[in-house]
């Protein structure tokens, strides 16, 4: 079973410059999560989605992040514009019914971001 | 708000015992899970205590007391491969809340 996929592993952008990110959850998993880790932190969570509807974003700094789940599987996540403050790997995970209150989220790699 | 406290680096040998604590402040939670995270990896699910006591998972166990607000993770017989971040998470409606992560750098 393919784990959770995440586009591109590493990005290097300029200040003011868009970026976005794009991830496969699981097959089968309802629930997926953007979660933010910088460096030397645990993950701080972004946004939540329960198929194509998000149902905790009150962490998603509106104002330059946007985050969309179309068809509730693959999910972007968009900076626009980036700032410095921004560099940080963005994990995305994911959790099916069975997971459902255990505690146990699927994460990708996560897409590591230099703003520079 | 929810916070959780746990120890920045702990360093041990092959074979040692090593114990990670985690306190933590809460108004509520479903649980506490632990996760461990090689550097530049994912983070990885190890395990979850929903109650108090003790959960044995292979060389890992975890331990949840919510009268005391704190959990711990017990990693025995330590091997070259267990050097990684480990994070205890706060479950609260399908959230999780983590810590900061401990650093756990076993010698040989």
């Amino acid at each position: 079973e393919a784990g959770v996929v995440q586009s591109p592993r590493y990005k290097i952008i300029e200040k003011k410059q868009p970026v976005a990110f794009w991830c496969n959850p699981i097959s089968g998993h309802n629930t997926l999560y953007w979660y933010r880790q910088n460096l030397g932190q645990g993950p701080e969570l972004l946004i939540r989605y329960e198929n194509e509807e998000a149902v905790d974003d009150s962490q998603l700094p509106k104002d330059r992040f946007s985050a969309e789940r179309l068809k509730g599987v693959d999910s972007t996540l968009k900076i626009q514009p980036a700032e410095l403050g921004d560099s940080a790997v963005y994990l995305c995970a994911s959790s099916g019914e069975r997971e459902e209150n255990t505690g146990e989220l699927f994460f990708g790699e996560g897409s590591r971001l230099t703003v520079l | 708000g929810q916070s959780l406290e746990q120890p920045s680096e702990v360093t041990a040998v092959e074979g040692a015992i090593v114990q990670i604590n985690c306190t933590y402040q809460t108004s509520g939670f479903y649980g506490l899970s632990w996760y461990q995270q090689h550097d530049g990896g994912a983070p990885t699910f190890l395990s979850y205590n929903a109650l108090d006591g003790l959960e044995e998972t292979g060389r890992f166990s975890s331990f949840l007391s919510r009268s005391d607000s704190y959990g711990y993770l017990l990693l025995q017989e330590l091997q070259m491969k267990d050097s990684a971040s480990y994070f205890c998470a706060l479950v609260n409606d399908y959230k999780l809340s983590f810590g900061a992560g401990t650093t756990v750098t076993v010698r040989a």
